[in-house]
């Protein structure tokens, strides 16, 4: 059975302070690998597919990488505004277009 | 920037009552999708929809459930005999594809509340 796996759950930073999130996947075969972002009571913001392993996508202070089993977030000199949970979801080979979330990485940065 | 849109935002029913929740999906978009989250819990595929048909649904997508592309702009999601475990925010999507990888946006969400 596929599974996402998201590490921590929860994260608290000093605004500045970079960090990492995990995304941990088991997929019988990944057509790609989505990062979202959500604030509380809203819908999903896209953020970055990634589809193969050694794939990279910056934006702002957002970097994602790709492996053959975990996908990391990187948030580099984190601001306030970055405060958010972080949701990693995978799309499967066999799959018309469901995506299969993780419990996702709530982010405190405070000032 | 085009978004995805829903109506209600809240929608407040009793149990056994039917539900209509809606949907615009971005103009250019084919492929429509159906979420939902249950507080504190993961969000969770229902079905999409390609060409007027589901394309896939998951085991929670049971026959209390159906999805309609009744104009060339509304998605609906109605749901026949609300329970009070069907009380979740539920999310439309949209995509240009669902085969290739596109990216799926969602809408803000309709937080239902059956009572």
């Amino acid at each position: 059975e596929d599974q996402v796996t998201q590490s921590p759950e929860a994260l608290r930073l000093q605004e500045g302070e970079s960090s990492s999130l995990n995304c941990s996947y088991t997929v019988s075969g990944l057509r790609g690998l989505f990062w979202y972002r959500q604030d509380p009571g809203k819908g999903p913001e896209f953020l970055f597919t990634l589809y193969s392993a050694g794939e990279e996508k910056e934006k702002e202070r957002l970097k994602a990488t790709l492996t053959k089993k975990e996908s990391f977030l990187h948030i580099t000199a984190p601001k306030p505004e970055d405060s958010a949970t972080y949701l990693c979801a995978v799309q499967a080979t066999d799959s018309w277009g469901k995506l299969q979330f993780g419990a996702g990485t709530q982010v405190v940065v405070t000032p | 920037e085009p978004e995805v849109t829903q109506t209600p935002s809240h929608q407040v029913t009793q149990m056994g009552q039917e539900v209509i929740l809606r949907c615009v999906p971005i103009s250019n978009h084919l492929y429509f999708y159906w979420y939902r989250q249950i507080l504190g819990q993961k969000v969770e595929f229902l079905v999409s929809f390609y060409n007027n048909e589901i394309s896939e649904k998951s085991e929670i997508f049971d026959d209390q459930f159906s999805v309609e592309r009744p104009d060339g702009s509304n998605f609906t999601l109605k749901i026949r005999s609300t329970k009070l475990e069907d009380s979740a925010m539920y999310f439309c999507a949209s995509s240009v594809s669902g085969t290739l990888t596109y990216e799926q946006y969602f809408g803000p969400g309709t937080r239902l509340t059956v009572t």
